[in-house]
């Protein structure tokens, strides 16, 4: 059991970039989830995944942000054309998603974007 | 739509001392998480808490539910420095929803 992984862990971009991280949760692990959390603040949740199906997503999750986890395992987050306020700590986690209740997430170390 | 506070958010305690977090939230929640994170690093799961209650212990950190109260607190004895990290409260929504809410969190410092 290697952990939750995400990977670039930190990303400089220029406003107007498409930027895409990369999250492998932990093997066994049915769900998916996408947080993003900005200095000082808690996480805030964007989306998550049921296997391949993404089943819910925030209203924070604007049409410059698309997730996808195509095969059930890895799943990757892309920002298109970046904003400065897209600055903060992406981070994924996973959980079991054997059970209709919430479970334990699991995290990765994130992924820090700056947006210059 | 389900709101988390908690208090406080700064707590500056020497080493030894006794001190309680507190999370209270808007909604009702069946069971809430506490996450700890270190400065630069990603969230550790500390306890689930899974009904009215519940109470867990592990090492210097205890923690409580009151889901009458839609209050959960963390409380520390005789505090050591590695226990210096933000703590963060995370109630469930109680519709099966399977995101968490987050509390801002309470950055705890130890000195010794």
């Amino acid at each position: 059991d290697t952990g939750v992984s995400q990977n670039p862990r930190h990303k400089i971009t220029k406003r107007g970039q498409n930027v895409t991280f990369r999250c492998d949760p932990i093997s066994e692990h049915n769900r998916l989830y996408w947080y993003r959390q900005t200095l000082g603040q808690g996480p805030e949740f964007l989306t998550y995944f049921q296997n391949e199906a993404q089943l819910e997503k925030s209203r924070l999750l604007s049409d410059r942000f698309s997730a996808e986890r195509p095969k059930g395992s890895f799943s990757t987050l892309e920002i298109q054309r970046t904003e400065q306020g897209d600055s903060a700590m992406y981070l994924c986690a996973s959980s079991l998603g054997r059970l209709k209740i919430q479970e334990t997430q699991y995290f990765g170390p994130g992924t820090r974007l700056l947006v210059l | 739509e389900l709101k988390v506070e908690q208090n406080p958010l700064f707590l500056s305690m020497q080493e030894g001392k006794n001190y309680t977090i507190y999370c209270n939230y808007s909604t009702t929640s069946d069971r809430l998480y506490w996450y700890r994170q270190d400065p630069g690093k990603s969230l550790e799961s500390l306890f689930v808490l899974l009904s009215n209650g519940a109470v867990k212990q592990e090492g210097r950190l205890m923690a409580s539910l009151d889901t009458k109260a839609r209050l959960s607190t963390l409380h520390i004895t005789a505090a050591v420095h590695d226990l210096s990290a933000t703590y963060f409260c995370a109630p469930t929504p109680d519709n099966y929803g399977q995101n968490f809410v987050f509390g801002p969190g309470t950055r705890l410092s130890v000195l010794p």
